[in-house]
């Protein structure tokens, strides 16, 4: 499986958008990206994913370079309940491919 | 809203006790998942199931087993508790693989063992 490079720490003022980047440059061509978040003391929680178009949710939307080398999670209005580590991983689409490997993540604060 | 939820919270017990964790999901989701996490070392698979009556090994299956008797619950049993088990312990549920593989986690079990 790709690894995924983060940076550890990132802060963002309340409202506005939190660009969160993820570097994957040895993804392979069917692996997705997934994002998921973990806040304090709760089990971590599913995002957005995607291939290689962007993707769009209620929650963020998730950008992709065409060389999909990279990727941006965005937060379109970050809240202080937003706070919180976020893990970008890479998961094959093939069969067998179950397990989720979690690196160690950005922790994002939004500040008040 | 989807729903995976766990016997406890907090759970405390003595060495060499066999620990029970349930988990259950509302989903109808084929796959299964107990995980435990701990600072510096990340989320790591113990077991996942893919079916019912099926189980396969993560990557730290020693000390564990799993039973899945019925399709929305998935048990992690620790035979023998001991110290180095303790852990926040994570079970997750998911449609299917690669692109329907969204794991949705439940609250999680703070174990010790004392």
């Amino acid at each position: 499986d790709a690894k995924t490079t983060q940076p550890p720490s990132m802060d963002c003022a309340e409202g506005r958008a939190a660009n969160l980047p993820c570097n994957h440059s040895t993804i392979s061509g069917n692996e997705y990206v997934y994002w998921y978040r973990q806040i304090h003391s709760q089990g971590p929680q599913y995002i957005i994913h995607g291939l290689k178009n962007n993707e769009t949710n209620e929650m963020a939307s998730l950008i992709i370079t065409e060389d999909r080398k990279s990727s941006t999670l965005i937060l379109p209005h970050a809240t202080l309940r937003d706070t919180a580590v976020y893990y970008c991983i890479a998961v094959p689409s093939g069969a067998g491919s179950y397990q989720l490997t979690f690196g160690k993540g950005t922790k994002l604060s939004v500040i008040p | 809203d989807v729903k995976v939820t766990q016997s406890s919270r907090y759970l405390v017990k003595r060495t060499g006790e066999k620990v029970f964790l349930e988990c259950v999901q509302d989903m109808d989701h084929e796959n299964m998942f107990w995980y435990r996490q701990d600072p510096g070392l990340g989320l790591r698979l113990i077991y996942f199931s893919y079916d019912v009556k099926m189980k396969e090994k993560g990557d730290i299956p020693e000390g564990y087993s799993v039973s899945r008797e019925k399709k929305e619950r998935f048990s992690l049993i620790l035979e023998s508790a001991s110290t180095n088990q303790t852990s926040m312990y994570l079970c997750a549920s998911s449609l299917g693989q690669g692109a329907y593989n969204e794991q949705f986690f439940g609250p999680g079990t703070r174990l010790t063992v004392l």
